[in-house]
């Protein structure tokens, strides 16, 4: 079955940079976006971007240029999210999902706290 | 960027009770309009794709509606197990993006 896995927690102080990954199995890596979306304690989803894993082309959301990057590994089947500069307006769970006609697949989270 | 705005922002109703929720985006995005269920604590998981059409092993309760820029989700007969914060989005253009929130709470 398909299945996104992400990296643990993380504690992070301000200015740190963060690097979260998001491991998929059970269907053809190459064949699916990855998208990045984030959410705030008590909040709503945030967009944060995506990655063409064939090229390994980018877009990120506006609010994020210059502070994301996005990468992957293909050759084993993984996702990466790193954002620098951090900021207490960062703590968030982190999700990744693959689209296909729509986010159909999530990753479990991935809990960033920044705190000094 | 297109804006998604839900409403009502919350609800309360009965088990058994037909419910409604409504998404409309800033311009046109044709059928191009998802539906997510989120559970606190959990990843949101896809309920509807491309406006009307059911995700494979969600319940035929669900149902969605809509084009161009006014949607619908429909819950017939609200369930206890239907407790959750449900989220539209956008699917037409980048950035991608959702609505606020419709959180549902069970009388």
């Amino acid at each position: 079955q398909v299945q996104l896995v992400q990296s643990g927690a993380e504690v992070k102080k301000p200015g740190a940079s963060v690097k979260v990954s998001c491991k998929a199995s059970g269907y053809t890596f190459s064949d699916y976006d990855i998208h990045w979306v984030r959410q705030a304690p008590g909040q709503g989803l945030e967009w944060m971007g995506w990655i063409y894993p064939v090229s390994g082309g980018t877009n990120f959301a506006q609010k994020f240029q210059g502070r994301v990057t996005m990468t992957r590994d293909t050759s084993i089947t993984t996702a990466y999210m790193e954002l620098s500069r951090l900021t207490s307006d960062d703590t968030a769970v982190y999700y990744c999902a693959r689209e296909g006609l729509a986010f159909d697949s999530w990753g479990q989270g991935t809990l960033v706290s920044v705190s000094s | 960027d297109i804006q998604m705005t839900q409403s009502p922002s919350s609800l309360s109703a009965s088990v058994g009770d037909r419910v409604t929720i409504t998404c409309r985006a800033s311009q046109s995005i044709a059928g191009y309009l998802n539906w997510y269920q989120q559970k606190p604590g959990k990843a949101p998981n896809i309920l509807i794709y491309a406006a009307s059409s059911l995700e494979s092993g969600v319940p035929s309760r669900f149902s969605g509606s809509g084009s161009g820029t006014d949607f619908t989700l429909t819950i017939s007969s609200l369930q206890p197990e239907d407790s959750a914060t449900y989220y539209c989005q956008q699917s037409y253009n980048v950035p991608r993006t959702f609505g606020q929130g419709t959180k549902v709470e069970i009388k």
